[in-house]
């Protein structure tokens, strides 16, 4: 069974501050995403991981994927509060079902609740 | 604008009075899912399709139907809902095999059953 874990659950962090959000995952992935939800709210992309060593940044965030060490780290550069929201990771595997071939499958991690305080 | 509707947004239901969550996607794409969301476990997949007529279990099934008749609508079906099926449930869509600009979620559909 694939397993995705995020570290930390929690982040209060200042505003200024640099901090790195972990996503580590038990089997082979096809891709992995990272996704922000507000309270309430949906889920909103981030990041699409497709290959080993992609890099992606937007802003304060910036994403890694390592498929070797099945690792990908979010990091967040001079937080501000608008970041304020959980993260999810969520890795991608082909999944075979019982009649069908490719089916794609997304497994989360159970997020990380980032609190930036002024 | 390119979206996932999903309706209704909030709904509390008696236990095993039928009733159906409908999620609409207008980007004509062949892959939809939908997942629950619960506190401490994340998102967790319960149905996908992965074009018209073709739907298969995803990890949490049990209890739910769905129907995929039309590319851009995929509805979920509680046929006798019970107390334990309350939570956050979303639809999402993509491009099967385009993935550069991942899943779209829809606004979600919280759920009580009592």
């Amino acid at each position: 069974e694939l397993k995705v874990e995020q570290n930390p659950l929690f982040l209060s962090m200042q505003e200024g501050k640099n901090y790195t959000i972990y996503c580590n995952y038990s089997t082979t992935s096809d891709r992995l995403y990272w996704y922000r939800q507000d309270p309430g709210k949906s889920l909103e992309s981030l990041f699409v991981l497709l290959s080993n060593g992609a890099v992606k940044q937007e802003g304060r965030l910036m994403a890694s994927l390592d498929t070797k060490a099945r690792l990908s780290t979010l990091h967040i550069t001079a937080a501000v509060h608008d970041l304020s929201a959980t993260h999810f990771c969520a890795v991608e595997i082909t999944r075979v079902p019982t009649d069908q071939t490719g089916a794609n499958n997304l497994f989360f991690g159970t997020g990380t609740r980032l609190t930036v305080i002024p | 604008e390119a979206q996932v509707t999903q309706n209704p947004r909030y709904l509390i239901t008696v236990t095993g009075k039928k009733l159906t969550v409908t999620c609409s996607q207008n980007m004509n794409h062949e892959y939809m899912s939908w997942y629950r969301q619960d506190p401490g476990l994340g998102l967790r997949q319960i149905y996908y399709s992965m074009n018209v007529e073709v739907t298969d279990k995803g990890d949490v099934p049990e209890g739910y139907k769905v129907s995929r008749k039309e590319k851009r609508n995929f509805p979920l079906i509680l046929e006798s809902p019970s107390p334990n099926q309350t939570s956050l449930y979303f639809c999402a869509s993509r491009y099967r095999r385009t993935y550069n600009y991942g899943y779209t979620f829809g606004s979600g559909t919280r759920l009580t059953v009592v």
